[in-house]
């Protein structure tokens, strides 16, 4: 089975300032890795997602993500974050080169940004 | 490009009634998902399909919860008798093929059981 871990549950930033949302997985198979971005009253929207190769991915809005098999982390990161950033993430995980699409979630990080 | 429907956007009902929840996924996609979030548990998912047919339903809470999919284009998730407990916001999930492919989601309902 999978697990996710996200380590903040709120991140307060002030605008242009660079950003950090941690991500840790467990299991004991490969998996699939995403981040999606929730806004106030919103549905989920993809942000990024990890399938196998360069472990540097580059999403939506200026977000990336290193994946590192060795710390089973994912972290999101944004060199600078606007206003419009402000909202929850969710990291998530599923087992790779299954159909399911079974994915596990965190309980995700609030990301604050101040003016 | 119409993403997945549901509806109502909101429900606020009374304890004991019968509640319904819609959904139409993004047309060609062969997974739905439903999931619920409440500030306590997060977001959990309930049950999934895969080509209208319900594939793991584990995380249905209990039997008062029920989902049918009747043909690809529809979906409901039946709460009957509702309870205040049942209050959260229920979102529903689209993706292609599942697996590496990412899932859309829909607005979903805020539901309030008084």
């Amino acid at each position: 089975a999978q697990s996710v871990t996200q380590l903040d549950s709120q991140v307060p930033v002030f605008e242009e300032a660079p950003v950090e949302l941690r991500c840790n997985y467990s299991s004991s198979v490969s998996v699939y890795l995403f981040w999606y971005v929730q806004y106030p009253n919103q549905g989920l929207q993809l942000l990024l997602k990890y399938l196998s190769g360069s472990t540097l991915v580059k999403g939506i809005n200026g977000f990336e993500a290193e994946f590192n098999k060795s710390q089973t982390s994912f972290h999101l990161r944004k060199p600078s974050v606007h206003i419009s950033d402000t909202a929850e993430y969710f990291c998530a995980v599923c087992r790779a080169g299954g159909n399911t699409g079974k994915l596990i979630f965190g309980q995700g990080t609030t990301l604050q940004v101040k003016p | 490009d119409a993403g997945v429907i549901q509806s109502p956007r909101h429900e606020v009902t009374e304890m004991g009634q019968e509640v319904t929840l819609r959904c139409k996924p993004i047309s060609g996609h062969d997974y739905l998902f439903w999931y619920r979030q409440t500030m306590m548990r997060g977001l959990e998912l309930l049950i999934y399909f895969n080509n209208n047919v319900p594939i793991d339903d584990s995380g249905m809470p209990e039997d008062r919860f029920s989902a049918k999919m009747p043909n690809a284009s529809f979906s409901t998730l039946k709460i009957q008798p509702s309870e205040p407990r049942d209050s959260a916001v229920y979102f529903c999930a689209s993706s292609l093929r599942g697996g590496s492919q990412p899932q859309h989601f829909g607005d979903g309902t805020r539901l309030s059981i008084l």
